[in-house]
This record gives C-alpha cells, sequence and structure tokens, in this order.
C-alpha cells in the first residue's frame, strides 16, 4: 500500500501571505494527487487534480507542483476563507490520504 | 446541481450492521465511478470502497474487506455501503463521492453521514 506523509500536521499564516503544504509519497505516485479542502459540517472540496491542474472556479492563489514521490500544494494571497483543514490524496493506486494539515490565520 | 446525500447513518454495537444510502441528482450518475470516504474522529480521512460506474468492479482496502460491501442501483441513482462486523474503530463520519473513472480523483461529495459504534 501507498503511504502519504503530509506535513506541517497545523500551520499558522498571515492574510495577504502564503502557505506551502507537503506530501511525500512511500513510492512513485506518477503525479496522481489531488488537493482538498475540507470545512466542518461539509464534504471535502477538491482544489486540485493530477498535481497542478486547478478545478473550474478555483482561484489561481491555490497551486501544486511536484513529481515522483514529492509535491507541494500553496496557497497565495491568504484570506479569511481559506480557514480549513486540507489534505492530499494520493490515486495512482487505489487511494490513500494524507494527515492533513490544519490552517489558521494569525 | 450535483448533489450527494448521505443517509442511514447512527448507534450500533459491536458487531452489528448498518447499511448506508447515497442518493445522487444533478448528474448522470450511471457514467461515474463512487466510493465511499470516512473521516475518523481523529480527523484522518480513510478510503472505505470504490465500485465502477457499471456496478461490475468494487475495491475495498484490507480494513473493511470481507464485512463491508458497496453496490449502486443505478435506476435509483443510489449507492450504498452495507456494513457488518462492525468495530468500534468503524466510528467515523462516512462521505459519498464520485469520480469519473478510476485514473480520477473524487471530485463532488456528500455532507456525510455519522456511524458510531459502541456498546
Amino acid at each position: 500500500d501507498i503511504q502519504m506523509t503530509q506535513s506541517p500536521s497545523s500551520l499558522s499564516a498571515s492574510l495577504g501571505g502564503k502557505v506551502t503544504i507537503t506530501c511525500k509519497a512511500s513510492q512513485d505516485i506518477n503525479k496522481y494527487i489531488a488537493w482538498y479542502q475540507h470545512k466542518p459540517g461539509k464534504g471535502p472540496r477538491l482544489l486540485i487534480h493530477y498535481t497542478s491542474t486547478l478545478q473550474p472556479g478555483i482561484p489561481s492563489r491555490f497551486s501544486g507542483s511536484g513529481s515522483g514521490r514529492d509535491y507541494s500544494f500553496s496557497i497565495s494571497n491568504l484570506e479569511p476563507e481559506d480557514i480549513a483543514t486540507y489534505y492530499c490524496l494520493q490515486y495512482d493506486n487505489l487511494l490513500t490520504f494524507g494527515g492533513g494539515t490544519k490552517l489558521e490565520i494569525k | 446541481e450535483v448533489q450527494l446525500v448521505e443517509s442511514g447513518g447512527g448507534l450500533v454495537k459491536p458487531g452489528g450492521s448498518l447499511k448506508l444510502s447515497c442518493a445522487a441528482s444533478g448528474f448522470t450518475f450511471s457514467s461515474y465511478a463512487m466510493s465511499w470516504v470516512r473521516q475518523t474522529p481523529e480527523k484522518r480521512l480513510e478510503w472505505v470502497a470504490t465500485i465502477s460506474s457499471g456496478g461490475s468492479y468494487t475495491y475495498y482496502p484490507d480494513s473493511v474487506k470481507g464485512r463491508f460491501t458497496i453496490s449502486r442501483d443505478n435506476a435509483k441513482n443510489t449507492l450504498y455501503l452495507q456494513m457488518s462486523s462492525l468495530r468500534s474503530e468503524d466510528t467515523a463520519m462516512y462521505y459519498c463521492a464520485r469520480r469519473k473513472g478510476l485514473r480520477d480523483a473524487m471530485d463532488y461529495w456528500g455532507q456525510g453521514t455519522s456511524v458510531t459504534v459502541s456498546s
């Protein structure tokens, strides 16, 4: 089974700032990684799939990159509505989620 | 508008059974693979099951294989998850989510139904 190590588990940043979250896979996942935003009481929201492809309607403040085993996700120009927990998901071989990153605004 | 509405959650004793449903609308249900994913009390997301668009193929992680069964009724636009031999570690919020195919990420999710396994 593929394991996904996501870091950090939590972070705090200022409005207008930038944050970066990383996910490391236990083996090459061929860019089949997605990133989700999850807020309490709702289902997760797909932001990015296939490493860097934005879902329709998702602002360009969100971005993703990576290859092989190493991937990253960034949010720039942080806004109050970005407060959420973010998860990576590998879907190259079955499905495995990262442990999540809780984002707080300073 | 794509909508996925889960139901059927509740409190069940260890060793018991429960059947979850997910009513889909706003898209051609029979054209999409579907998955169940759960969020544990520790906030981990765990994949539970996937079914192909036609229902012929199903996939499970080892943690639920042999205990959970995913199925679908394309005529009723409904996805199911039959859970048996439930354990305390199955306590979670259960979400259904759609996937275009097995090489695609889940793009729409429901709001979840809560399952608690406790004596």
